[in-house]
């Protein structure tokens, strides 16, 4: 059991160009997510998935495009990279079946710099 | 937005003290989790509290929610260097589909000095 992965582990991105950040579990988990983390500022939201061709915005969705095509994979694309998207982005994975008190499997981030 | 806030944001203390940390927010969470983060490293869930009130322990560490499901606490007894990390609070919410999504708190930096 791999977990939670996530390509590329760094990436340097200039203004306006765009990226696909990848994310695949193994788990067969339906929820899936990604959150951005900049200092003093926790984990935000930004889309998330509850199954297969199901996504939503979280807090910070604009920027930033998903979609689910499978179980495992959930990418996430930039669109047009801006210097506020430089932060590290963490994808994660959990069961829930329109339940609660479901633990999230975080993998271990991607951090990007937009210059 | 629903917002957490945490405090303190730094905290530095040494070895075999005592220590609490504190997530508050004006919002109610149907539940309640913390996580500890490693350097360089995704999160990773310590405890998850459900029910008002509800008092969990994870060996030296006591975890407590609020009576009215808006704030929660982590106490730390008799810290050791293994404790250093950033000790993140999520209060989980309803999201448009039914499931529970987590907001997240901003974080306490833990440094416990041999």
């Amino acid at each position: 059991n791999a977990g939670v992965t996530q390509t590329p582990k760094f990436q340097v991105l200039k203004t306006g160009q765009s990226m696909t950040l990848q994310c695949a579990q193994d788990m067969n988990h339906e929820y899936m997510s990604w959150y951005r983390q900049d200092p003093g500022m926790g984990l935000r939201l930004i889309h998330y998935s509850v199954g297969a061709g199901i996504t939503d915005q979280g807090e910070v969705p604009n920027g930033y495009n998903v979609s689910r095509s499978t179980t495992e994979d959930f990418p996430l694309r930039l669109l047009s990279a801006a210097p506020s998207q430089t932060s590290v982005y963490f994808c994660a994975s959990s069961y829930s079946p329109a339940g609660r008190f479901y633990e999230q499997y975080f993998g271990p981030g991607t951090r990007l710099t937009v210059t | 937005t629903q917002l957490l806030e945490q405090s303190p944001q730094f905290l530095s203390i040494q070895e075999g003290e005592n220590l609490t940390v504190y997530c508050n927010s004006s919002s109610v969470f149907s539940s309640l989790q913390w996580y500890r983060q490693e350097p360089g490293e995704g999160p990773v869930l310590l405890v998850t509290v459900v029910t008002g009130g509800e008092v969990k322990k994870l060996k030296r560490l006591t975890f407590q929610f609020g009576d009215a499901r808006k704030d929660s606490s982590l106490h730390i007894t008799a810290a050791q260097p293994g404790d250093t990390g950033l000790y993140l609070c999520a209060g989980g919410s309803i999201s448009n589909f039914g499931n529970e999504k987590l907001t997240f708190g901003t974080g306490t930096r833990l440094t416990i000095i041999p």
